[in-house]
């Protein structure tokens, strides 16, 4: 069956750059999520949307970090004027039940980013 | 808040057995499992619910002592497909928190035929 997909997987980018992640969810969940994830560390909690309403973006580490679901499926994370820091894999995850509900995430395979 | 994983690494022979806890400061709501190879997206392996009981799933099982705020998962006769990173993901419960999950640093797990 279909699970998350994350396009591109790898992406390089030159400081100061703009760049645009994307994540398919798994068809039907509510609940989309975007993490961050340094070499040899966890996943850290980036953003969440219930279908199109973006409920929590308490870990987005600064304002050049954009999210959307425009319409509750597809989602993107837009990063502008990269920088170094910003290197490291960005993973998609959806669940099926909305806020309130304990449920698996179902993480995508991820885009590796690299600022230069 | 981030929950401390123990060991950091371990190296076992096929069959061996293993045991990662997770521990946590701040009061639990569920404890979420996941091993991730290489370069691989997270896998799923099992919640643990406060108030719940232990699970299992073939020789893979956890418990979760909602006393101690800790979280253990055992890998029983080990197999090579065992190897990879084991990540505790902890849920404080929505209200108030952030909605994702709060990974620990995770557990290198090194299987040798």
């Amino acid at each position: 069956g279909a699970g998350v997909s994350q396009s591109p997987r790898y992406k390089v980018a030159k400081r100061g750059q703009d760049v645009a992640l994307r994540c398919d969810p798994i068809s039907g969940h509510v609940s989309l999520f975007w993490y961050q994830q340094a070499l040899g560390q966890g996943p850290e909690f980036l953003t969440y949307f219930q279908n199109e309403a973006q409920l929590d973006k308490s870990g987005l580490p600064s304002d050049r970090f954009f999210a959307e679901r425009p319409e509750g499926s597809v989602s993107t994370l837009k990063i502008q004027r990269t920088q170094q820091e910003d290197s490291a894999v960005y993973l998609c995850a959806s669940s099926h039940q909305g806020r309130g509900w304990t449920d698996t995430q179902y993480f995508g395979p991820g885009t590796r980013l690299t600022v230069l | 808040q981030q929950p401390v994983q123990s060991p950091q690494a371990v190296i076992l022979r096929e069959g061996e057995d293993a045991v990662i806890n997770c521990s946590s400061s701040k009061a639990l709501y569920s404890v979420h499992w996941y091993r991730q190879k290489h370069g691989e997206a997270p896998v799923f392996l099992m919640i643990l619910l406060k108030g719940g009981e232990q699970k299992g799933h073939e020789k893979i099982s956890a418990s979760f002592n909602e006393k101690k705020q800790q979280s253990s998962l055992y890998l029983t006769a080990s197999q090579l497909s065992y190897s990879g990173t084991y990540f505790c993901g902890t849920e404080f419960g929505w209200v108030g928190g952030a909605d994702g999950l709060t990974f620990g640093k995770g557990t290198h797990l090194i299987i040798q035929p």
